[in-house]
């Protein structure tokens, strides 16, 4: 496609289930990056792929997040026992730089996430 | 540590007026900075992206500069729009940071009135 694209758009959900949100990269761009946005914490590095590896998970806030890629394009983020305190918006990155900062990153829209 | 700052947090101004956005940051050894625009509900769009030898990037009323040494950046926009309203965010990343992972401000939220 011609952006970065995040599904779902919004997603409510009880605490305690598990929720998978997904990200579509830009073709050919084999950097792909995580973020949060939330109210109190401002906008936070969640984790960074190069191809399907992911070199950098320092973001990540809790064993229950995880994430994965594979074929080196689309990736999923996995929340399990959602909290409240991970209601946000979940954004998705991807950049063509290879293994060296400093590439523009294009976002997707997000997808805000709201634990009840 | 990584902390970087934006102030203010909120800016209102007329149409038409010139305005400054101030980012600053705790280590100086970054390696670029950018600055993005948020919609609401919506991603961020880069605007303009300084590398860290670079003192100054440009894009029509839009001018970003960057001093190293004392760890700061303006974005400077000229001549403003209502259609400028948004949220500004500056992020930096870092030479050991590996992959390039993004070190946000918390943002200035703009509005320009008509």
């Amino acid at each position: 496609g011609a952006g970065v694209s995040q599904s779902p758009s919004n997603k409510v959900t009880e605490k305690g289930k598990d929720v998978e949100l997904r990200c579509d990269p830009i073709s050919g761009h084999t950097a792909l990056y995580w973020y949060r946005q939330s109210l109190g914490q401002g906008l936070e590095f969640l984790i960074y792929f190069q191809g399907n590896s992911a070199p950098d998970k320092s973001g990540l806030p809790s064993d229950r997040f995880s994430a994965e890629r594979t074929g080196g394009s689309v990736s999923t983020l996995t929340i399990q026992r959602t909290q409240q305190e991970d209601s946000a918006v979940y954004l998705c990155a991807s950049s063509s730089m290879i293994a060296r900062p400093g590439g523009v990153q294009f976002f997707g829209p997000g997808t805000r996430l709201t634990v009840l | 540590k990584q902390e970087v700052t934006q102030i203010p947090a909120a800016l209102s101004v007329p149409e038409g007026e010139n305005l400054v956005l101030n980012c600053s940051f705790t280590d100086s050894a970054i390696y670029n900075l950018q600055w993005f625009r948020q919609d609401p509900g919506k991603g961020l769009t880069s605007l303009l992206l300084i590398q860290s030898s670079q003192r100054e990037q440009t894009s029509g009323r839009l001018n970003a500069s960057l001093d190293k040494s004392s760890g700061r950046s303006t974005l400077y926009i000229a001549a403003s729009q209502p259609g400028d309203s948004a949220t500004y965010l500056c992020a930096v990343t870092y030479y050991y940071n590996q992959g390039g992972k993004l070190i946000f401000g918390q943002g200035t939220e703009l509005s320009v009135k008509p």
